[in-house]
């Protein structure tokens, strides 16, 4: 039982226009959310989070929108640039952090 | 500052032959550390974690198993390799006061 879903196994974007990456998640118990970046042979990076107490968080190029109700969040990037290109995972904790779990990712490519 | 290491980078092994990664975190005391994989176009799926010397909690049963010899050492480690143990592995802690995931730079694992 996945608990946490990203749909698009891959998105390809121009340089210069929004990316939107998706996510849903069944467990209502998170309660907070988490996005990763991935290039090939190294490890996630953290690039941002939300808790459910906002439905919006913004952090440069990156913002991320939470919709509990629908159990739905999104990260748009605005301007993509091809550096972005890589792996986003979708990652959601709750319990305190006990329970963090991780989407299948995304492959963005973002083209010059 | 808190740091991560993981090693070594990539390692080709042949069936049957034994295991060990090792992880080290510096900068903190008591870390909370969890060992990842993800197989090849899959996502991020959680091994162990540890939440101090010698508690080691397994999350799905394999082929491998973990140790925690010290606070800040994490090691994985197997017997005998499988062809299906290969994947990138991933060492992680949560920092004091986060709820983040912050990743080490991960172990390519070929078994042929």
């Amino acid at each position: 039982d996945q608990q946490v879903k990203q749909n698009s196994p891959s998105l390809s974007v121009q340089e210069g226009r929004i990316s939107i990456l998706n996510c849903d998640y069944t467990n209502s118990m998170f309660d907070y959310f988490l996005w990763y970046k991935k290039y090939p042979a190294e490890g996630p990076t953290f690039l941002i989070s939300i808790s459910s107490i906002k439905d919006k968080n913004e952090d440069g190029r990156f913002t991320v929108f939470l919709n509990k109700s629908a159990k739905h969040l999104s990260l748009h990037i605005v301007p993509s640039q091809p550096g972005d290109s890589a792996v986003y995972f979708c990652a959601a904790s709750g319990n305190y952090g006990q329970n963090f779990v991780f989407g299948p990712g995304t492959r963005l490519s973002v083209l010059p | 500052s808190q740091t991560i290491h993981q090693w070594p980078a990539t390692l080709v092994q042949p069936v049957g032959s034994p295991l060990s990664l090792e992880c080290t975190v510096e900068g903190t005391s008591n870390p909370n550390l969890y060992w990842y994989r993800q197989a090849a176009g899959r996502g991020l799926q959680l091994l162990f974690y540890s939440v101090g010397i010698g508690q080691i909690s397994s999350e799905v049963p394999q082929n491998l198993s973990a140790s925690r010899p010290q606070d800040r050492q994490f090691i994985l480690s197997s017997k005998k390799l499988l062809l299906s143990d290969s994947g990138f592995y991933l060492c992680a802690w949560t920092p004091t006061f986060s709820r983040r995931r912050v990743f080490g730079q991960g172990t390519r694992l070929t078994v042929v």
